[in-house]
């Protein structure tokens, strides 16, 4: 069956970046019907989309890119190119990006989930 | 503030049956799209238990039912158990700023 591992620290300065790697087993980065996602939850803000990537063949064979009105400009998340995963890079944290961190495969919903990374912002 | 709203809390009693909604709007949930809802014990990533507004995966007990009627969708679950005892979200898309757009998720207790 299709498995997230997730990984990645759990402590970031605020102003750095966070990085965070997703990898997939049972399934393909490269799939042509499924999105690759990341969520995050905290308190504060509650179960919280971030972006997902994609790829499709359907004209020409390309990446797509989605990212949340609330972190678009900080968020970049990249698939795997030599090896199948996909990863998170959240720049200029504050401690407001405190949460546990989610990545999830969008088949029909979501329908596969890592095991969550609580991350904390503090310095 | 989500941009799909839940209850934040309901319960019931073990064997009764509760509903849980999702309201939205014309750009999310009135447009047509799919809503999906999750089942999330604490201290554990969320899990699908409703696709397609109606459908559940394998594995899930027939008990859990969901529906959709223009700007709101619902989830039903009759013969409540203790071990239903979750926090419930609501996920569906929207046209408008946030392609993918979450309820603020409602607590189920069982009384």
């Amino acid at each position: 069956q299709v498995q997230l591992q997730q990984s990645g620290p759990g402590l970031v300065k605020p102003s750095q970046t966070l990085s965070l790697t997703c990898a997939i087993s049972g399934d393909s980065v490269y799939s042509n019907i499924a999105a690759w996602n990341w969520l995050r939850q905290s308190p504060s803000r509650g179960l919280e989309w971030l972006g997902r990537t994609y790829y499709r063949t359907q004209t020409r064979s390309k990446w797509f890119y989605d990212y949340a009105p609330s972190v678009k400009g900080r968020l970049t998340i990249n698939p795997g190119t030599s090896k199948n995963q996909f990863s998170l890079q959240l720049n200029y944290v504050t401690p407001e990006d405190t949460a546990v961190y989610y990545c999830a495969r969008e088949g029909v919903g979501l329908d596969v989930w890592g095991q969550g990374t609580t991350v904390t912002v503090s310095s | 503030q989500s941009v799909l709203t839940q209850p934040p809390s309901v319960s019931g009693a073990p064997g009764q049956r509760v509903t849980i909604s999702c309201t939205g709007s014309s750009s999310n949930i009135g447009a047509g799209y799919d809503v999906h809802w999750y089942q999330q014990v604490p201290g554990t990533a969320p899990k699908l238990l409703i696709f397609r507004n109606t459908n559940r995966p394998s594995g899930v007990p027939d008990r859990f039912s969901g529906s959709k009627s223009g700007t709101s969708a619902s989830l039903a679950i009759t013969g409540l158990q203790a071990e239903d005892e979750a926090d419930y979200y609501c996920h569906s898309y929207d046209s408008s700023l946030s392609p993918v757009v979450f309820g603020g998720g409602t607590k189920l207790t069982v009384l």
